[in-house]
């Protein structure tokens, strides 16, 4: 599977917790957007990356969360002291610039 | 920021008959207009998509039409099939990076 992939696919992880997730993108696509999704809403946008350059930073990304692409390829994303608010489908897409953007399977989080 | 509204929220459509989902948008900067499926526990697959220099595309059973001034844009699915349900996004992108998606229509095509 070419595709962007993401892992781990499920993470249930208890209130207060650091989390990490991992997004592989599309090899020849240099940018790399994160979104959140809750249930019954669509992809509500997080931040996203130029080769390893951090762009853009939404307001939902509180100084809790923080993404990383440090060679340009995989990035990740680290939740810490996780609260039950974070619970969602965390969603990983990559695109050539100005073209379309082809989502990962996601991360579903739940925060016990 | 951009605002992006969808509906209906849940359509129910005989197979064989048409499904039409309808968008808002609020920034008239916006410029590229992408439908994405969802299906139960999957990932968006694009669709369709369309720019704003085109009023009309389409694409076997699926067309997607664009009005800029009204600032709207519908997603037409001809005969569909049990394999059309599942949940369509909307979005809009009003810079390089950014999509704003709508909330979803959920649709159900009854065989």
């Amino acid at each position: 599977d070419t595709g962007v992939s993401q892992d781990p696919r499920h993470k249930i992880t208890k209130r207060g917790q650091n989390v990490t997730f991992r997004c592989d993108p599309i090899s020849e696509h240099n940018r790399l957007y994160w979104y959140r999704q809750t249930l019954g809403q669509g992809p509500e946008f997080l931040t996203y990356f130029q080769n390893e350059a951090q762009l853009e930073k939404s307001r939902l990304l509180s100084d809790r969360f923080s993404a990383e692409r440090p060679k340009g390829s995989f990035s990740t994303l680290e939740i810490q002291r996780t609260e039950q608010g974070d619970s969602a489908m965390y969603l990983c897409a990559s695109s050539p610039p100005e073209r379309t953007q082809y989502f990962g399977p996601g991360t579903r989080l739940t925060v016990l | 920021g951009e605002n992006v509204e969808q509906h209906p929220s849940t359509l129910s459509v005989q197979e064989g008959d048409s499904a039409v989902i309808k968008c808002t948008y609020s920034d008239s900067a916006s410029n590229y207009f992408p439908w994405y499926k969802q299906e139960l526990g999957k990932r968006p697959q694009l669709i369709i998509d369309i720019r704003s220099n085109v009023g009309e595309k389409k694409d076997q059973r699926i067309a997607v039409t664009l009005n800029k001034t009204a600032k709207h844009f519908s997603l037409h699915i001809t005969e569909t099939q049990p394999e059309d349900s599942a949940v369509y996004f909307c979005a809009a992108r009003a810079n390089d990076y950014k999509l704003s998606f709508g909330a979803g229509t959920t649709v159900t095509v009854r065989a």
